[in-house]
């Protein structure tokens, strides 16, 4: 069953300004993962958060998470036209076995 | 590059055909897995390999028939597919199965994925 699920779906931001997407889970989780896909490519690993953290950071991007509510988001700070992707959220419950939400496409315009 | 390799990265094949893709991680990791994505829909596991062993198999219809001779290969056999079917098939890997959940070896890694269309 689909796990997490990212709001919004689809995103335009300019060049320079910052990026926010949110992501929704139902069950409990051990950790929470964010993916980024250029268009018609692999899945890229962005930043892992365990389930006792509540915020990290990574470069220009910082992920949140509160377990109370289920969610998390992403924040991408000083957005780069190169930054334009697809970006996913995947949930870790037992084991390895991640679920992942539809996506949020991000588009910087120059 | 990620340290997985697809190939081939486009397939076109007749729903009478008999094709396969392959996968191969350079990454020394032991678990290997294959998702389907198509358009507008989450990325959907299909199986999962730990230590050349299947420990999963979501649900898949048998037209799909995945093949892991070791550690570092998956394939993906496909036999009488269906237009439905069309989408992009990616392999991913991550150390094993055997970590905890918190350990940041929980991390996949993917391939850039294998692009079909059946017709």
């Amino acid at each position: 069953s689909q796990q997490g699920e990212e709001d919004p779906q689809a995103l335009s931001i300019q060049e320079g300004e910052n990026a926010t997407m949110n992501c929704s889970y139902k069950t409990s989780i051990n950790n929470l993962q964010w993916y980024r896909q250029n268009s018609g490519r692999g899945l890229v690993h962005l930043i892992l958060i365990r389930s006792n953290e509540r915020e990290k950071h990574s470069g220009r991007l910082r992920v949140t998470l509160d377990t109370s509510k289920k969610s998390s988001s992403l924040l991408i700070t000083a957005s780069r036209a190169a930054d334009t992707a697809s970006y996913f959220c995947a949930t870790a419950g037992g084991g390895n076995k991640l679920t992942f939400g539809t996506g949020t496409q991000l588009k910087v315009e120059l | 590059e990620t340290g997985v390799t697809q190939t081939p990265r486009h397939l076109v094949m007749g729903m009478t055909n008999k094709k396969s893709l392959k996968c191969e991680q350079h990454l020394g990791h032991n678990a290997m897995y294959w998702y389907k994505q198509s358009a507008k829909k989450p990325l959907e596991l299909m199986f999962v390999y730990n230590f050349k062993e299947q420990t999963e198999n979501n649900s898949v219809p048998s037209r799909f028939s995945p093949e892991c001779p070791n550690s570092s290969h998956l394939f993906l056999h496909l036999h009488t597919l269906q237009p439905e079917d069309s989408a992009l098939y990616l392999c991913a890997s991550s150390q094993d199965l055997d970590r905890g959940p918190e350990s940041s070896g929980n991390t996949i890694y993917f391939g850039e994925g294998s692009w079909l269309t059946v017709v």
